[in-house]
């Protein structure tokens, strides 16, 4: 069972709009780890936010954001005033198991394009 | 620089034949991780090693598939009699293990390609 699921495949928006990916997941522990992780063109995954399961406050980093909703399983993404630089493949990730070393358990990814 | 390195960049190989990749983690991580990732998907996990012990291994990693990390540094992953399934991009990571768990970072990954 996918435990990740990112229902955007693609998004296209113009530049200087707001967007937001989506992020649900599904685990059976109270202790975990949420990823975005953002990989463009050059293939090499980027990461930019971890959050624990125990930690709902939102968090705010220049343009990007990060909504955490236990209640609601979901953890989103916001990008405000997009930016071309922006394109890119944005994946979610989930990490629960310690005997794995914690390893990402990822969504499928939302393909962003930002046109001029 | 200091991040994950791997090599090669990019292999192409005929079907049957065996092909190495390697990963040289972040100096002092001692964990480390393979992925594997195919088109229009995320990275799926294969492999996970603390120092030089393989703890744990993914229903993915297939028999022809033998991952190693001798010395706890840098790792090798072999996959034997490749198969045209196998061509994917294969990405390395490392983390350090400390109290509070660390994020892992990753390398630009080998491309494969099974003709």
């Amino acid at each position: 069972a996918q435990k990740v699921t990112q229902a955007q495949t693609e998004i296209s928006v113009v530049e200087k709009e707001d967007v937001t990916l989506d992020c649900v997941y599904e685990t059976r522990d109270t202790t975990y780890y949420l990823f975005w992780y953002k990989q463009p063109p050059s293939g090499e995954l980027v990461f930019l936010i971890r959050r624990n399961s125990f930690d709902e406050q939102n968090e705010i980093s220049g343009r990007y954001s990060w909504n955490f909703q236990k209640s609601t399983s979901s953890f989103n993404f916001t990008i405000t005033a997009s930016q071309v630089v922006d394109s890119a493949v944005y994946f979610c990730a989930l990490s629960e198991k310690p005997d794995s070393g914690y390893a990402l358990n990822f969504g499928k990814g939302t393909s962003l394009l930002v046109t001029p | 620089d200091t991040g994950v390195s791997q090599d090669p960049r990019h292999k192409i190989t005929k079907r049957g034949q065996n092909v190495t990749f390697r990963c040289d983690p972040i100096s002092e991580h001692n964990r480390l991780y393979w992925y594997r990732q195919t088109l229009g998907q995320g990275p799926e996990f294969l492999t996970y090693f603390q120092n030089e012990a393989q703890l744990e291994k993914s229903r993915l990693l297939s028999d022809r598939f033998s991952a190693e990390r001798p010395k706890g540094s840098f790792s090798t992953l072999e996959i034997q009699r490749t198969e045209q399934g196998d061509s994917a991009m294969y990405l390395c990571a490392s983390s350090v293990r400390s109290g509070a768990y660390t994020e892992a970072f990753f390398g630009q990954g080998t491309r494969l390609t099974v003709v």
